[in-house]
């Protein structure tokens, strides 16, 4: 696609739902990456895949955070037994290659909101 | 770790003047790369400008351009001609230039909030 699809747009969910969230990264990018962004933050870096393989997880906050990219393309990050700290904007970002010094392009995230 | 830091949470400045946005950064690399991004209402971050650790010359783009200073790890940018399109929040982030061990992810300030005054 033209851009970094991420779906759903708004997602509200229930305290201890689990919850799924989508990224569809531009056709051909290598290099796919999830943020966190708490309200009024910056983005905080979760994982990183290239390609299929995840290479680096070290900031998925809690084991309740899972990613995957099975395919190389479409990746998914699940959330389980959602609190309310997990409440935030989840960005995901792709790029051609890694490393580089590309800016990555990102999507317009899906804003979560645990109640 | 490194760290990024953005001293101005929000900037106000006239539309066609030109407005300073400050960036410092802590890092013990010598190689790596810095970027400010532009996230409007939208959400959508969008890359602004880049510049290369190894690279002496100040990165310009259009109107956009930036002082870097290595020595100093300072990293501001320069908005000429201001323009209402510009309103929006910016954020300044850091990549090391080496793969792994938590490395590969952008590390972002808490952003400045830019509101252009027509």
């Amino acid at each position: 696609g033209a851009g970094v699809s991420q779906s759903p747009r708004y997602k509200v969910a229930k305290r201890g739902q689990d919850v799924a969230l989508r990224c569809d990264p531009i056709s051909g990018h290598v290099s796919l990456f999830w943020y966190q962004q708490a309200l009024g933050q910056g983005p905080e870096f979760l994982t990183y895949f290239q390609n299929e393989a995840q290479l680096d997880k070290s900031g998925l906050p809690s084991d309740r955070f899972f990613a995957e990219r099975p395919e190389g393309s479409v990746s998914t990050l699940k959330i389980q037994r959602t609190q309310q700290e997990d409440s935030a904007v989840y960005l995901c970002a792709s790029s051609l290659v890694w490393p580089g010094g590309d800016g990555y392009t990102f999507g317009s995230g899906t804003r979560l909101t645990v109640v | 770790a490194q760290t990024v830091t953005q001293s101005q949470p929000e900037m106000s400045v006239q539309e066609a003047e030109t407005v300073t946005l400050s960036c410092t950064y802590d890092t013990s690399e010598s190689d790596y790369y810095l970027f400010w991004y532009k996230q409007p209402p939208s959400r959508q971050m969008i890359l602004v400008i880049r510049q290369e650790a190894y690279k002496q010359q100040n990165a310009t783009e259009n109107r956009f351009s930036v002082n870097f200073q290595k020595a100093a790890k300072s990293f501001s940018l320069k908005i000429s001609d201001s323009q209402l399109g510009d309103a929006a929040m910016y954020f300044c982030a850091y990549r090391s230039a080496m793969a792994g061990g938590g490395a590969d992810g952008l590390t972002f300030g808490k952003g400045t909030h830019l509101i252009i005054q027509p």
